[in-house]
């Protein structure tokens, strides 16, 4: 069975310093690994995603993410925030079948102060 | 035009009450999925279809039904609302790939508040 952990429920951070939200995975194979981000009252979007390929994925507005299996994590970063970052962040798996369905980790809401 | 579309948007209503929330997409995917939004526990599957023939429960189907009217359509309705059934519904659509999982695309979402 899959399963996602999100290790911090907020981080907190001041505009312009590196943002880090970490996810560590628990899967039976290769798993397929998405960050999405909830921004308040919008739906979500996907931010990056990890389909066996190289193990450094980069996502859309600076976002990036390294896949690690021997450490079965697979952390967000951005080397500066911006206030537009404040939101909620998904980390996501899913088992490489074509009947497989995502398990969401439960969230960390990232908090941008000026 | 957004291509996942969710009606309504927002909606209250009375315990014991039944109520269906739809579901629309222009994606031409073959997968949708209904999924529910609690404070703290991020989005939990309620129900799944991979073709209009093909329905199955999620981890949290109690409580609900679905129906697949059409690729484009899947309509989740709760027959006789509860409380703890206020929540953020979402609605999303991936394509059909071989041994692999493809993106989903989320809609907009409906605000539920059940009396």
């Amino acid at each position: 069975a899959q399963s996602v952990t999100q290790l911090d429920s907020h981080v907190s951070v001041s505009e312009g310093t590196p943002v880090l939200l970490r996810c560590n995975y628990s899967s039976s194979y290769s798993p397929s690994l998405f960050w999405y981000v909830q921004h308040p009252n919008k739906g979500l979007q996907l931010l990056l995603k990890y389909t066996s390929a190289a193990t450094l994925v980069k996502g859309i507005n600076g976002f990036e993410a390294e896949f690690k299996k021997s450490e079965t994590s697979f952390h967000l970063t951005k080397p500066s925030a911006h206030m537009s970052d404040a939101a909620e962040y998904f980390c996501v798996v899913s088992e490489p079948s074509g009947y497989s369905t995502l398990t969401f980790g439960k969230g960390t809401m990232l908090l941008v102060s000026p | 035009d957004a291509d996942v579309t969710q009606t309504p948007r927002n909606r209250i209503t009375k315990t014991g009450k039944r109520i269906m929330l739809e579901c629309s997409q222009t994606k031409g995917h073959d997968r949708m999925y209904w999924y529910r939004q609690d404070p703290g526990l991020g989005l939990r599957l309620i129900y799944y279809s991979f073709d209009v023939k093909d329905i199955n429960k999620g981890e949290i189907s109690d409580g609900y039904s679905v129906s697949r009217q059409a690729q484009a359509k899947f309509s989740l309705s709760l027959e006789s609302a509860i409380p703890n059934q206020t929540a953020l519904y979402f609605c999303a659509t991936s394509e059909t790939l071989a041994g692999a999982t493809d993106t989903q695309y989320f809609g907009p979402g409906t605000r539920l508040t059940v009396l």
